[in-house]
């Protein structure tokens, strides 16, 4: 069975400041694990995504995740946000040969001016 | 990256009558595709999974007789809410995976914005 948490339903960071919004998984086999953010009334866009090969992955808009085997975490983060980068994030997992991805329930990021 | 194309984008419709959505994969051969449904403010939950040319699974407290789902080509999915009623509201959103290589990672479409009035 597989799962994600999502600590934080809300995130506020100053414009400029370190972004980090958390995910830890459950999963019984190799995880894929995946970030999307979703704009409002929009779709889901794909970040980055954890597929076994180096535990730091890079992703699109200046975003980063690291897994973390020992800590079953994938966590998100950006140098310095930026005002566009407002939105909810999503952190997913999925089997290796499964179909089925299982989401968090979302963090909200806020990015003052 | 594949395109997953999800039609249409926003639709409002009176209660008791039925409304498809559809889910094409543009690119690439969808041998799986997935229906979420995202309440306002919550996360993505799967309704169902769908094979081409196999019945589609739903999850546990998902109505089949409700919602239909039709994966009649690895190109196209549809999803009919029939009889729909305002509870119905919501935000559904389709994914599609493809064999071998793309197996990775499942493709979203743009979603569909569902108002029953």
């Amino acid at each position: 069975a597989q799962s994600v948490t999502q600590l934080g339903s809300h995130v506020s960071v100053s414009e400029g400041a370190l972004v980090l919004l958390r995910c830890n998984y459950s999963s019984s086999v190799p995880p894929y694990l995946f970030w999307y953010v979703q704009y409002p009334n929009q779709g889901l866009q794909l970040l980055l995504k954890y597929t076994s090969a180096a535990t730091l992955v890079k992703g699109i808009n200046g975003f980063e995740a690291e897994f973390k085997k020992s800590e079953t975490s994938f966590h998100l983060t950006k140098p310095s946000a930026h005002m566009s980068d407002a939105a909810e994030y999503f952190c997913a997992v999925s089997e290796w040969t499964g179909n089925q991805f299982y989401f968090g329930t979302g963090t909200s990021l806020t990015v003052i001016p | 990256g594949a395109v997953v194309s999800q039609h249409p984008s926003r639709v409002i419709c009176k209660s008791g009558t039925s409304v498809k959505i559809e889910c094409r994969s543009l690119d690439f051969q969808a041998t799986t595709m997935f229906w979420y449904r995202q309440f306002p403010k919550q996360s993505l939950m799967l309704m169902a999974t769908s094979n081409e040319g196999s019945k589609a699974t739903y999850e546990q407290g998902v109505e089949k007789d409700k919602f239909l789902i039709n994966h009649a080509s690895l190109t196209l999915s549809t999803l009919t809410v029939t009889s729909a009623h305002p509870e119905d509201s919501s935000f559904y959103i389709c994914s599609a995976r493809g064999p071998d290589r793309l197996n990775t990672e499942a493709f979203f479409g743009q979603g569909t914005r569902l108002t029953v009035v």
